[in-house]
């Protein structure tokens, strides 16, 4: 059981560049989100989804956009990368069948926009 | 609109000793849950405990345990018998209709 599954675990990007950032889940879990991890600023939403076909924004989503295809993948694309982009991002997903039990957190990507 | 507010940004503590951190939160949701996660350097984000806010008795899970005061909304995490594998962020954090919301953290030192 791997559990939710984040690629890559470090990335570069020039100002302007686009990139996705991968997540994956296996324990067929209908929420899924995106979240962005600044000094002092404890982790923001970025986006997220309640099942396959339905996603919104959260409280930062100015920069970034998100499909959900299938319930296993939620990727993140950053249109045109900015350095105030430089963040880490984690992707986490939970049921409702045990919200109780939080949510399970992928190990992170740190992207650096220079 | 939920908030969750951590008012140390950080703390230390002997090891061996209690520690408490604080938490409050804010919310209109009836079925809301809080949290509290670890984030070591790592920067895995790990489960800590959790408490179900409809129920008065405080969660605990070993040397960890809440003190919940709803009244208050309060939300504070009490390490007992701190060790050094303790320090870390910590994560107070909030969930109803199933967004997550976190409060800024609090970076725990353990002292030998």
């Amino acid at each position: 059981n791997a559990g939710v599954t984040q690629t890559p675990k470090f990335q570069v990007l020039k100002t302007g560049q686009s990139m996705t950032l991968q997540c994956a889940q296996d324990m067929n879990h209908e929420y899924m989100s995106w979240y962005r991890q600044d000094p002092g600023m404890g982790l923001r939403l970025i986006h997220y989804s309640v099942g396959a076909g339905i996603t919104d924004q959260g409280e930062v989503p100015n920069g970034y956009n998100v499909s959900r295809s299938t319930t296993e993948d939620f990727p993140l694309r950053l249109l045109s990368a900015a350095p105030s982009q430089t963040s880490v991002y984690f992707c986490a997903s939970s049921t409702r069948r045990e919200f109780n039990y939080g949510y399970t957190f992928g190990s992170g990507t740190r992207l650096t926009v220079v | 609109a939920q908030t969750v507010t951590q008012s140390q940004p950080e703390m230390s503590v002997q090891e061996a000793e209690t520690v408490t951190l604080s938490c409050t939160y804010d919310t209109s949701e009836s079925d809301y849950y809080l949290f509290w996660y670890k984030q070591p350097p790592s920067r895995q984000m790990i489960l800590v405990i959790r408490q179900e806010a409809y129920k008065q008795q405080n969660a605990t899970e070993n040397r960890f345990s809440v003190n919940f005061q709803k009244a208050a909304k309060s939300f504070s995490l009490k390490i007992s018998d701190s060790q050094l594998g303790d320090a870390a962020m910590y994560f107070c954090a909030g969930a109803g209709s199933y967004q997550l919301t976190f409060g800024k953290g609090t970076k725990l030192s353990v002292i030998p």
